[in-house]
């Protein structure tokens, strides 16, 4: 089963604007990661906020972290046409540092 | 050249037979892994080796197997492909902890008629 479950489950915005995602989980965890997949390819890590961590920040990226919620956020600021993909969370639970699980995504959609 | 390579990309077969999947890295990474994915859903685990000697099973092992043939290469067999085993499959590489970031070959589409 997945733990984490992101919302919504497809957005879609005007070239320019903020989009926000946002990612619930179940257990503890280790760290939370958020990853991109353009269409039919592989995924690609973009950031990784550790438990004790509340806020990070990569370029036009935000990623907030309440362990209190057990939810996270992304925002991708001024958005682009090239930013179209699915983005998906990915924890590592405390109970098995081995490995990740990921949610099901959002389709993010930027109109131009 | 790319870090995590998977052949082939494209498969097509037909239900019974035997497929092989594989996947080489040049990260020198010890941690590999193979994931599934369904049209519209996240990803699901299927094995994970932590190194040649070391094979664990995921969520949805039933119906694979796999290879640790050396620290670079992992292999994912279906041993009777059926049609619901019909999706993307990915291999991925990680670092001395699992937790840390995974790097993604580029998936194999495989369809099972």
């Amino acid at each position: 089963s997945q733990q984490g479950e992101e919302d919504p489950q497809a957005l879609s915005i005007q070239e320019g604007e903020n989009a926000t995602m946002n990612c619930s989980y179940k257990t503890s965890i280790n760290n939370l990661q958020w990853y991109r997949q353009n269409s039919g390819r592989g995924l690609v890590h973009l950031i990784l906020i550790r438990s004790n961590e509340r806020e990070k920040h990569s370029g036009r990226l935000r990623v907030t972290l309440d362990t209190s919620k057990k939810s996270s956020s992304l925002l991708i600021t001024a958005s682009r046409a090239a930013d179209t993909a699915s983005y998906f969370c990915a924890t590592a639970p405390y109970s098995s540092a081995s490995k990740i699980i990921f949610g099901s995504g959002t389709r993010l959609s930027i109109r131009p | 050249d790319a870090d995590v390579t998977q052949t082939p990309r494209n498969r097509i077969t037909k239900t019974g037979k035997r497929i092989m999947l594989e996947c080489s890295q040049t990260k020198g990474h010890d941690r590999m892994y193979w994931y599934r994915q369904d049209p519209g859903l996240g990803l699901q685990l299927i094995y994970y080796s932590f190194d040649v000697k070391d094979i664990n099973k995921g969520e949805i092992s039933d119906g694979y197997s796999v290879s640790r043939q050396a620290q670079a290469k992992f292999s994912l067999s279906l041993e009777s492909a059926i049609p619901n085993q019909t999706a993307l499959y990915f291999c991925a590489t990680s670092g001395p902890s699992g937790a840390n970031e995974q790097f993604f070959g580029p998936g194999t589409r495989l369809t099972v008629l």
